[in-house]
Parts: structure tokens; sequence; C-alpha cells
């Protein structure tokens, strides 16, 4: 079955820039999707990016995709300390109904 | 518009207790799913369902049972209650499997 992989942890100073990376094995032409779990809270949809595009940019959000190398990262330009956060990737399964969800990586921003 | 409700929030549970977890959801979404989280694994997806009176194994089913009477409605019964069952549970839904999932909060269950 699919196999999503994430770093766990990261940690950036304010300002600077985070770049979270999402590698898997395998999947269907669709969307890939970045979600954001604040403590104690549930997933809340990020962004996404179509499976035919290699960029996507959504304010201070960069989403990247390598097809070829099967690597998908999110970029937060100007990180705050209210990005701190667990971030997930999801990708969709060898079926293309369900979506499988990396391990999350957590997110520190040090003032 | 509330979006996907979950209760309980918390729950202590004792070995060998049963207990149904309710999800609802207020968006005529027909594509609900339940998952558990344990602290560094990611989310593992327990059962899912296309539709009411549709529902399917996700990757770790045993233990689990759901039923799918209602398009708002998707509860996950717990019959005899383990340890490893301690963990967090969401529910999810979405209108069409391309579109992101709308979570719930979760419910934080732990089994003594």
């Amino acid at each position: 079955g699919e196999d999503v992989e994430q770093s766990l942890f990261l940690s950036v100073r304010e300002g600077d820039s985070s770049v979270i990376n999402c590698t898997y094995t395998d999947s269907s032409s669709t969307y890939l999707y970045w979600y954001k779990q604040e403590p104690g809270a549930g997933l809340q949809l990020l962004t996404y990016i179509f499976s035919n595009m290699d960029m996507k940019q959504d304010q201070r959000l960069t989403v990247l995709l390598n097809k070829k190398d099967k690597h998908l990262s999110l970029r937060i330009a100007d990180t705050q300390t209210g990005d701190s956060a667990i971030y997930f990737c999801a990708v969709p399964d060898n079926y293309g109904q369900n979506f499988v969800f990396g391990p999350g990586t957590r997110l520190s921003v040090l003032p | 518009n509330a979006g996907v409700t979950q209760t309980p929030k918390f729950r202590i549970l004792k070995i060998g207790q049963s207990m149904t977890l309710q999800c609802a959801q207020d968006m005529n979404h027909n594509y609900m799913y339940w998952y558990r989280q344990d602290p560094g694994m990611g989310l593992k997806l327990i059962y899912y369902s296309v539709g009411a009176g549709i529902t399917d194994k996700g990757e770790v089913p045993n233990g689990y049972n759901v039923s799918r009477s209602t398009t708002e409605d998707f509860p996950l019964r717990l019959e005899l209650a383990a340890p490893s069952q301690t963990s967090v549970y969401f529910c999810a839904s979405t209108p069409d499997t391309n579109y992101g999932y709308t979570f719930g909060s979760g419910t934080r269950l732990t089994v003594v």
C-alpha cells in the first residue's frame, strides 16, 4: 500500500522560512493536501495541489510537487509563532478512494 | 454551520467496557471516515462510508464497528475495550474523494 514519510520535527526562528517535506511511494492522479493541527484540535485543511501542477502559491504558503521523485513540500514564508503546529501531508491511496496521511511534522517557531 | 461534531471529547474506559463515539455532520457530505491518531504514527483509517447504508473497513478495523443509517451520523462502536485502543479518534467528512476533508475536534480515549 501507499507509504508516506515526513520528518517528525522542525525548528525555525520567527521570520525565517520553513520547509516541510513529504515523500510517498505511489499516487493516483488527483489532489495532494497539506493539513495543519494545532494543540488539542482536529486537522484543518491548509492548502492543496493538483497532481498536474509543479507549484502552487497561496499567500505565505508555497507547495512544490516533484512527481518524478514523488516528493511534496510546503514552504511557509516569514514564519510566525502562530504557525507552530503539526503539519500533515495527505496523498491518495492506490485506489484513489481514500487518503493516506504522513506521520506529521511538528513545527516549532522560536522567538 | 457546525461542520463535524464529535462527542464526547474525553473518555476513560475500563478494559472490557463498551462505548460508542458519536460523529455528526450537517454539510450533507456522502463520505465519512474514522481515524485514530497515535503519537508519531500519523492517522490510521479505521472505517469509512461512501453513503448511507454503506460502510467498509480501513487499515485498522479490528476491535471496532460502525453503522451509517443516515447521511448525517457515523457512530464508531468499541465492544470490548483494550489498552491498545487508547488513542485520539477523529471523524472526517467530504462531499467527494477529490476534495479535502473536514475534521471533527476529536475524542481522546484512555483504556485502563
